[in-house]
């Protein structure tokens, strides 16, 4: 089956490396996303990953998938106070439509 | 394009009463999702719909739950009757084939 399991709660100061993990247990695993939540708003895409792939980097962001180990993580360089908001983990598989499952979030705060 | 917009942003009823909420997806897209959102189970897909065809709805808690899509640019998720429960915020994303789902901003509802 599908699980997605991510630490619930991270907080940095501002400047600092944020890491906020991810593993999941579906090895068919095609698609690995993240999305951020800011308050009172719905989910937005930041970044996905293709399971072929080991790394993507877009600007401050940098996503690591390890196959092996199921595990994703996402870095966020120079974090921000505008950073501060919840993360998800999100898989799908590529077999016909696939929908996601998502983790249950990490709450990333960024202290001045 | 707006984006995904709900209605009502927040909605506070009594249990037993009927609860409608609404979504419109992008235009032109062909998928149209309904999640719920709750501290305890995170985010959890109810129901989706391809070409305003539901194709899985096996998220729906209960029978209490439904969800029509009567045209392509309009879908509604009602409760009836409501319990203290459903008490979450319901979020309604669509996306164009296998790609990016963008979500609405939510609706949050109180049931007392």
């Amino acid at each position: 089956g599908e699980d997605v399991e991510q630490s619930l709660f991270l907080s940095v100061r501002e400047g600092d490396s944020s890491v906020i993990n991810c593993t999941y247990t579906d090895s068919s695993s095609t698609y690995l996303y993240w999305y951020k939540q800011e308050p009172g708003a719905g989910l937005q895409l930041l970044t996905y990953i293709f399971s072929n792939m080991d790394m993507k980097q877009d600007q401050r962001l940098t996503v690591l998938l390890n196959k092996k180990d199921k595990h994703l993580s996402l870095r966020i360089a120079d974090t921000q106070t505008g950073d501060s908001a919840i993360y998800f983990c999100a898989e799908s598989i590529a077999s016909g439509y696939s929908t996601l499952t998502f983790g249950k979030g990490t709450m990333l705060l960024v202290s001045p | 394009d707006a984006g995904v917009i709900q209605s009502p942003r927040h909605e506070v009823t009594e249990m037993g009463q009927e609860v409608t909420l609404r979504c419109k997806p992008i235009s032109g897209h062909d998928y149209l999702f309904w999640y719920r959102q709750t501290m305890m189970r995170g985010l959890e897909l109810l129901i989706y719909f391809n070409n305003n065809v539901p194709i899985d709805d096996s998220g729906m808690p209960e029978d209490r739950f439904s969800a029509k899509m009567p045209n392509a640019s309009f879908s509604t998720l009602k409760i009836q009757p409501s319990e203290p429960r459903d008490s979450a915020v319901y979020f309604c994303a669509s996306s164009l084939a296998r790609n990016e789902q963008f979500f609405g901003p939510g609706t949050r509802l109180t049931v007392l």
